[in-house]
């Protein structure tokens, strides 16, 4: 079954401080992965993908297959980066959806 | 706005009563996706068309939950005999080659009372 997990519900960190949202999957076979950001009364949209390897408003995000994790990173927190955070996935094979976590809420505080 | 559009936006419903919701995908993509959002939870996956075809349904769609596209355009979703456990956002979203490509609409929430 496809799964994913992101285990802070809430997450707060100081502008200028480096921020890591979680994500852990489960999947058998060869995922991709990405992040999506939902900002105050936007629409939910695309940060990245992991077969881009961008670096995209600063954040980046490494797929570790070994320990299943697709963590979001960025040195230095700004405060417009508090927004809602979703890991999801989607199966390589082509089915047409995608798995998405529970959300971690980034507050950067000034 | 040129985005993916949905309408209404918020719905309050008697429970028991048919709801139904509009989705109009920006004009060229011809993938169509909804997906159900509960509070402090993701998106669910509900069901896929790619042009008019519905190609996949969640297990989430019981049979109160009908999804249409016709000619490949506008989308609607009915629920019908709502019950409060479908009070929920229900959003939709478009393509043109992917689900990671989509480019997601606001949303219409729902409320069963």
């Amino acid at each position: 079954a496809q799964r994913v997990t992101q285990p802070e519900k809430l997450l707060s960190v100081f502008k200028g401080a480096p921020v890591e949202l979680k994500c852990n999957y489960s999947y058998s076979g060869s995922p991709e992965l990405f992040w999506y950001v939902q900002y105050s009364r936007q629409r939910l949209q695309l940060l990245l993908r992991h077969i881009s390897r961008e670096s995209i408003k600063g954040f980046t995000a490494d797929l570790n297959k070994g320990e299943t994790s697709f963590h979001l990173k960025k040195p230095f927190a700004q405060e417009e980066d508090s927004a809602m955070y979703y890991c999801a996935l989607s199966s390589i094979q082509g089915a047409q959806k995608l798995v998405f976590g529970q959300g971690t809420r980034l507050t950067i505080n000034p | 706005d040129t985005g993916v559009s949905q309408d209404p936006r918020h719905k309050i419903t008697k429970r028991g009563q048919n709801v139904t919701f509009r989705c109009d995908p920006i004009s060229e993509h011809n993938r169509l996706y909804w997906y159900r959002q509960t509070l402090g939870q993701g998106p669910e996956f509900l069901t896929y068309f790619q042009n008019e075809a519905q190609l996949e349904k969640s297990r989430l769609l019981s049979d109160r939950f009908s999804a249409e596209r016709p000619k490949g355009s506008f989308s609607t979703l009915e629920i019908q005999r709502t019950e409060q456990g479908d009070s929920a956002m229900y959003l939709c979203a478009s393509s043109f080659s992917g689900p990671f490509e989509a480019f997601f609409g606001q949303g219409t929430r729902l409320t069963v009372v």
